[in-house]
C-alpha cells in the first residue's frame, strides 16, 4: 500500500538555525498537510496546501514557517530560525478527494 | 484551540470486553469526523470515519456513533484485543476538510 514518507526521522538543530523537513506524499494525492505534536500534547494543525498554494493555516504557522512543493513529489516544511519551543514531532499528511488523511511516521525535531 | 476534546487521557480494558472512547466537539460547522490510531514512533493511522448525515458507522469490531445534537461521538471496539492498545485520536473537519482538528488523544490499554 502506498504511504507517506518523511525524512529525516530525527533532526537535531541549534536554536536560530534553519531546518527543512521533507515529505513525499502519496503520488495521486492532491491535498497536503503538516501537523505537529509537542511531547505529551495534542496533534496540532499547522497548514494545508492545495494547487500549489496554502489553503489554510493555523496561528502556529507564523512567518518563521513556510511550505513548498518544489517538484512533483516532495512537500517541504521550512522553519527559518528555530526556537526551543519548535521541538516536536512533525507529521506530514496527504489525501485524495473525499478521503481521510494518510500520515507519515513523522520527523522528530529537537532544537537545542 | 479546544474545538475537539477527549476528556479521558487513558482507558484500561480487559481483553474481550468493550472499549468506549469518547469525544466532544464545539464547532457546529464540523461535519466529518474520524478516529485515528497511533502507535509509538508511527504516524496516526486512519481507523474509521462518519459524516454528519449518519449517526452510526460500523467496520468490523469498530463502530463510531455520532450524536450531533450533543456534539458528541464515540468509538466502540468490541471485542477489545491487546493489539488495540494505542493512542486513539478523534478528529473533525468542516466540508472543505482542509483544517482537520484533533483531540488530545486517549491511551487505550487492553489487558490480556
Amino acid at each position: 500500500e502506498p504511504e507517506v514518507t518523511q525524512t529525516p526521522s530525527h533532526q537535531v538543530t541549534q536554536m536560530g538555525q534553519e531546518v527543512i523537513l521533507r515529505c513525499v506524499p502519496i503520488s495521486n494525492h492532491l491535498y497536503f498537510y503538516w501537523y505537529r505534536q509537542i511531547l505529551g500534547q495534542k496533534v496540532e494543525f499547522l497548514v494545508s496546501f492545495y494547487n500549489n498554494e496554502i489553503s489554510e493555516k493555523s496561528e502556529i504557522f507564523d512567518d518563521q514557517f513556510s511550505v513548498e512543493r518544489p517538484d512533483g513529489s516532495n512537500f517541504t516544511l521550512k522553519i527559518r530560525s528555530t526556537k526551543l519551543e519548535d521541538s516536536a514531532m512533525y507529521f506530514c499528511a496527504s489525501r485524495a478527494d473525499n478521503s481521510p488523511l494518510h500520515f507519515g511516521n513523522g520527523t522528530r525535531l529537537t532544537v537545542t | 484551540d479546544q474545538q475537539v476534546k477527549q476528556n479521558s487521557p487513558s482507558l484500561s480494558v480487559q481483553e474481550g470486553r468493550i472499549s468506549i472512547l469518547n469525544c466532544d466537539y464545539t464547532n457546529s460547522m464540523f461535519d466529518y469526523f474520524l478516529w485515528y490510531k497511533k502507535y509509538p514512533a508511527e504516524g496516526p493511522t486512519f481507523l474509521i470515519s462518519i459524516s454528519s448525515i449518519k449517526d452510526k458507522n460500523e467496520d468490523g469490531r469498530f463502530t463510531v456513533f455520532l450524536n450531533k445534537s450533543a456534539k458528541h461521538l464515540s468509538l466502540h471496539i468490541v471485542p477489545s484485543q491487546p493489539g488495540d492498545s494505542a493512542v486513539y485520536f478523534c478528529a473533525a473537519s468542516g466540508d472543505n476538510n482542509n483544517d482537520m482538528r484533533f483531540g488530545a488523544g486517549t491511551r487505550l490499554t487492553v489487558k490480556p
